[in-house]
C-alpha cells in the first residue's frame, strides 16, 4: 500500500493564527489529493481537494501542492476554536478506487 | 435526509458472536466502501463495491464478509468476533471522484 505520512501532532495554535498542516506521499504518480476534517466522535468530511501544483484557496483554507517534492499542505488562516479537529490527508492509490489516508494531525485552536 | 446512514451506531457484543452493520446511501453514488478506524484513529480501507460488484478486498480476515444487495446498500457481516475487531467502522460512498461522503460510523466494542 502506498504511504501517506502526516505529523500526528498535536498541533496547538492560538486563535487568529495560521495553522499549517503537512503531508507527504510516496506514490510519485499521484494526481489528486484530499483533505478531510474529523471532529472528535464524528465522521470525516471532505474540506479541500487539489489536483495541480500550486495553491488552491477556499475561504480561510488554502491547499498547497508540490508534486516534485511529493508534498501537500493545508493552511488555515485566522484559526478559530471551531477548527479544532483531526485533519486527514488522503491520496488515491494509483489505478485503484482506493483512497489511502494518513494518520491525521490533531489541531487544537486555543481561545 | 441523512445521505449515508449506518446502523447501529453502537454495538457491544461478546467474543465469538456474529454481528452485522448496515449502510444505505441516498446520493445515487455508484461506489461504496467500508473503512475501519482503530484506536489510534488510523482509517484503513476494508472493502469497496461499485454498482454491487466487489472491486477492493483488502487483506482482512475472512470472518468479515460484505454484501451489496443493490448499489444503495452495503452491509458488513462479521463472524466469530474477536477483541481486536473493536474499532469504529465507517461506511462511505463516492460518485467516483474520491469525494467520499461518510456515514456517522458504528462503534463496535467486543468484550
Amino acid at each position: 500500500q502506498k504511504e501517506v505520512e502526516q505529523n500526528s501532532g498535536p498541533l496547538s495554535v492560538p486563535e487568529g493564527a495560521i495553522a499549517s498542516l503537512n503531508c507527504t506521499y510516496s506514490d510519485r504518480g499521484s494526481q489528486s489529493f484530499f483533505w478531510y476534517r474529523q471532529y472528535s466522535g464524528k465522521s470525516p468530511e471532505l474540506i479541500m481537494s487539489i489536483y495541480s501544483n500550486g495553491d488552491k484557496e477556499d475561504g480561510r483554507f488554502t491547499a498547497q501542492l508540490n508534486k516534485a517534492s511529493q508534498y501537500v499542505s493545508l493552511l488555515i488562516r485566522d484559526s478559530q476554536p471551531s477548527d479544532s479537529a483531526t485533519y486527514l490527508c488522503a491520496v488515491p492509490e494509483g489505478g485503484s478506487e482506493k483512497l489511502v489516508f494518513g494518520k491525521g494531525t490533531k489541531l487544537t485552536v486555543n481561545p | 435526509d441523512t445521505a449515508v446512514s449506518q446502523t447501529p451506531k453502537y454495538l457491544v457484543t461478546q467474543m465469538g458472536n456474529d454481528k452485522s452493520i448496515k449502510c444505505e446511501q441516498n446520493l445515487g453514488h455508484d461506489t461504496m466502501y467500508w473503512y475501519k478506524q482503530d484506536s489510534k484513529k488510523f482509517l484503513k480501507i476494508m472493502f469497496s463495491y461499485n454498482n454491487k460488484e466487489l472491486i477492493i478486498n483488502e487483506t482482512v480476515p475472512n470472518r468479515f464478509s460484505p454484501k451489496s444487495p443493490d448499489k444503495a446498500h452495503l452491509n458488513l457481516h462479521i463472524n466469530s468476533l474477536e477483541l481486536g475487531d473493536s474499532a469504529v467502522y465507517f461506511c462511505a460512498s463516492s460518485p467516483g471522484n474520491f469525494g467520499y461522503t461518510f456515514g456517522s460510523g458504528t462503534r463496535l466494542t467486543v468484550v
